[in-house]
Formats: C-alpha cells, structure tokens, sequence
C-alpha cells in the first residue's frame, strides 16, 4: 500500500527485554515523527527527523528510548530494558514538508504492553 | 511547547454546534487539526498557515489568530460521524516539527 507502515502492530514483551518498533514512511516523504499515545491520552512527541538535518530528540523521556533513520527512509525506534510505563501506542508519521501544507499521514501503530 | 486545549470533552445532538480551542505560550508558524476515531490513526483535517487565516470545508472550518497564538476549530450542524477525539498540533519553528494538544473527546447523538 500507499501508506505509513508499521510492525509489529501488537507486542507483548516482559519488563526489562529490549524492543524495536518499525516504521516505513510513504516514499518520498522526508519528515518522520514518533509519537506516543497511551490509553485515553493524547498524542506525546518523542523524536522527529527531518531529511539530513539532526533528529530533534527533546520529546525521548528517557536514554532508554533511541530511534534512527536509515537512508532517509525506514526508521526503527528502541526501547531498552522496558517498564511497564512504557506500554502505549507508539504512532509514526510522515509528511512532505512545503509551503502551504505539511499534513502528517499515521500509521496504524505499534501497540506496546509490557507486563 | 504542547497547546493547550479545551473542552477536554463535549457531547452534542446532531445538528448542534461545537467550537473547540487551542491555545500556545510559542510564537506559531502553523496550527494543523487532525481527528482521531476509536481505534484508529488520527487523520488530517486542516492547516492554518502564519500570516492568521480561516479555512473551512464542508460544515468544519478552523480560524487562526497569530497574535493570540491561538486556533478554534468550529463544527456546525454536528453529524454522527463527527465523533471523535480532535487534536491540534502546533508548529513554533517553521519545521513542521508539531507539538499535540491533550485532544478533545466530541461525542454526537442522536
């Protein structure tokens, strides 16, 4: 398809395993954005790419959250050893950033328990 | 930098209308309006750019006054498929780096 995709989109994993969720933006777009949503909340930035230019990584709540973006395309987001606050919907986004517009196209995201 | 919206959540009957808020202590550059249903990714309504502007389609239409550094988000004549939570996103670098508000829960009934 056309749009953001993202895997897994359940996973379940114990309290200090290591996890990586996966986000492939729709072509061509060179801004990419993580973003955070737990139950009944809204939506909390964690990390945004924007084509060459370094992340803004001031929305990360700890150094246990890191994401990259490779080839200015796919991009992983890592969580190590995970607390059970970390258990969410982890939302990614993609835009074509010009003048006048700018939407963000979601995916269907990544749905973290840790138990 | 996240706005600050309101009403957190509002319950309308069909054909009523409802005015939701978004307000920042920053400067904007652009203020982006998406709507989230139950279980679903937030989707794209509107961009209001720099410069303070008002758009609309259909019975949704946005306002965005620079100066106040604030957006409202109108609806009029609420439909049933209006349900949802409606997030501003807010722009205070010109990189279209966005910042969400907490959301405002709409419900509409019959």
């Amino acid at each position: 398809g056309a749009g953001v995709s993202q895997s897994p989109s359940n996973k379940v994993t114990e309290k200090g395993k290591d996890v990586e969720l996966r986000c492939d933006p729709i072509s061509g777009h060179t801004a990419l954005y993580w973003y955070r949503q737990s139950l009944g909340q809204g939506l909390e930035f964690l990390i945004y790419f924007q084509g060459n230019s370094a992340p803004d990584k001031s929305g990360l709540p700890s150094d246990r959250f890191s994401a990259e973006r490779t080839g200015g395309s796919v991009s992983t987001l890592t969580i190590q050893r995970t607390q059970q606050e970390d258990s969410a919907v982890y939302l990614c986004a993609s835009s074509l950033v010009r003048v006048n517009t700018g939407e963000l196209f979601f995916g269907e995201g990544s749905r973290l328990t840790v138990l | 930098q996240q706005p600050v919206q309101s009403p957190q959540a509002v319950i309308l009957r069909e054909g009523e209308d409802a005015v939701i808020n978004c307000s920042s202590s920053k400067a904007l550059y652009s203020v982006h309006w998406y709507r989230q249903k139950h279980g679903e990714a937030p989707v794209f309504l509107m961009i209001l750019l720099k410069g303070g502007e008002q758009k609309g389609h259909d019975k949704i239409s946005a306002s965005f006054n620079e100066k106040k550094q604030q957006s409202s988000l109108y609806l009029t004549a609420s439909q049933l498929s209006y349900s949802g939570t409606y997030f501003c996103g807010t722009d205070s670098t010109g990189a279209n780096n966005l910042f969400f508000g907490t959301g405002t829960r709409l419900t509409v009934i019959p």
